[in-house]
Parts: structure tokens; C-alpha cells; sequence
């Protein structure tokens, strides 16, 4: 069973716009971390934010935001006043029992100047 | 600087030949990982370590192998015996209990 959905293949914006990535989650664990990473054209996997069960604070990073809903099991992340830069493709992934790392299938953001 | 170094960037491989694909890392983690990602689609476990002389496969690992000799290095092999080859991978380490991990800049392999 698929543990990480991320429904958007792909986003297109202007730059500017607010980006909301969409991340829902599965697993029967009570403690798991979740994740976020960019990865840019140059391929490498950068690491954004890692957030544990037990905090369901929504967390501001800069123009990055990230809001867990444990009810219905969601991670979502926010990019707001996009740039250009922006441009890559974001991945959410889960870290329960086992602790590895489950990806999803990633989210294609394009912003246009 | 402390990270993850993975070499070559670019890697082709004639059919039938095995080739090794190097991760180091010098996070002083005791886990440590391999992907695979295909054009278009996330990544997938290949193997994983916790920790030295132990390692255990992924979703992935036919036509694969790996050794965990030293703490800081964790080589991947991709046998012949791995009929689609052709993928970006990349290596990544974590510390075991937290999860998560810190990657790599990856190889690109293709075979010729």
C-alpha cells in the first residue's frame, strides 16, 4: 500500500503566486517523522523540514511554510510569493516503524517570470 | 565540510559488465541508504545499512549488491543481472532512530 500520496503531478505559477503542495500520508504508526525535499535540475536532494508526530505546530521557514494535520493525516507545504528559483520538483516523504524513508511520487513546480 | 560525496557523476556501462557506483560520508551516521529514481517517478529503495558489516534489502535489490565495511562508505554494485540499469541514484545516511536522511548529489548511470 502506497504510504505517501502526493496527488499533483505537476504545478504551474506566476511568480509571486502562493504554491500549495499537497502531501497525505498512511501509516499505523503513533510515532513517524515526515519530510520535505526539493530537488532542483541539477538532481541532488535538498532537505527542507522534518517534523515528528508529536508536533502538529505549523512551522514558517522564510517564504516556506508547512502545515500537519494529523486528522486527516496531511503535510502540506506552502511556497508564498514564488520565484523563479522556486522551479524543481518537491518531495514529501514518511519515516515510521521501520525508518526508512517512503517517498511519494514528487510534485512538479514551474514558476514563470 | 561534512556531507556525502558520491562519485563518478556520470557513469555509463556497457551491457553485461558489472560496475560500482561510491558513497562516502563523513556525518559520522550510522545509517545509510542507496535509491533509485527513474525519469518521472520518486525514489525506491535499493538496500539500506544501520550499521557496519549489516545491511538489508530494499524494495528494489535484485540485480543489485552492496557492502558496508567501514562506517563511512557504503558502495553500491549493479550486477548484470539488473536488467534496467539506466537510472539517476543516489546515496544518502541518517541517523538510524530519527530518520530521515541527508543525500548525496548523485550518479547517473547509463548503459551503452
Amino acid at each position: 500500500a502506497q504510504k505517501v500520496t502526493q496527488a499533483q503531478t505537476e504545478i504551474s505559477v506566476v511568480e509571486k503566486e502562493d504554491v500549495t503542495l499537497d502531501c497525505v500520508y498512511e501509516t499505523r504508526d503513533t510515532t513517524y517523522y515526515l519530510f520535505w525535499y526539493k530537488q532542483p535540475p541539477s538532481g541532488e536532494l535538498v532537505f527542507l523540514i522534518r517534523r515528528n508526530s508529536f508536533d502538529e505546530q505549523n512551522e514558517i521557514s522564510g517564504r516556506y511554510s508547512w502545515n500537519f494535520q494529523k486528522s486527516t493525516s496531511s503535510f502540506n507545504f506552502t511556497i508564498t510569493a514564488s520565484q523563479v528559483v522556486d522551479s524543481a520538483v518537491y518531495f514529501c516523504a514518511l519515516s515510521d516503524d521501520d525508518y526508512k524513508l517512503s517517498f511519494g511520487a514528487g510534485t512538479t513546480v514551474t514558476v514563470r517570470a | 565540510d561534512g556531507g556525502i560525496t558520491q562519485s563518478p557523476k556520470y557513469l555509463f556501462r556497457k551491457e553485461g559488465q558489472n560496475v560500482t557506483l561510491s558513497c562516502e560520508q563523513n556525518l559520522n551516521h550510522d545509517a545509510m541508504y542507496w535509491y533509485r529514481q527513474d525519469p518521472g517517478q520518486g525514489l525506491r529503495l535499493i538496500y539500506y545499512s544501520q550499521i557496519v558489516n549489516d545491511f538489508q534489502k530494499g524494495d528494489i535489490a535484485e540485480g543489485y549488491s552492496v557492502s558496508r565495511e567501514k562506517k563511512e562508505s557504503f558502495p553500491l554494485t549493479v550486477t548484470s543481472a539488473q536488467k534496467n540499469p539506466t537510472a539517476f541514484y543516489l546515496c544518502a545516511s541518517s541517523i538510524w532512530q530519527i530518520g530521515g536522511a541527508f543525500f548525496g548529489q548523485g550518479t547517473r548511470l547509463t548503459v551503452v
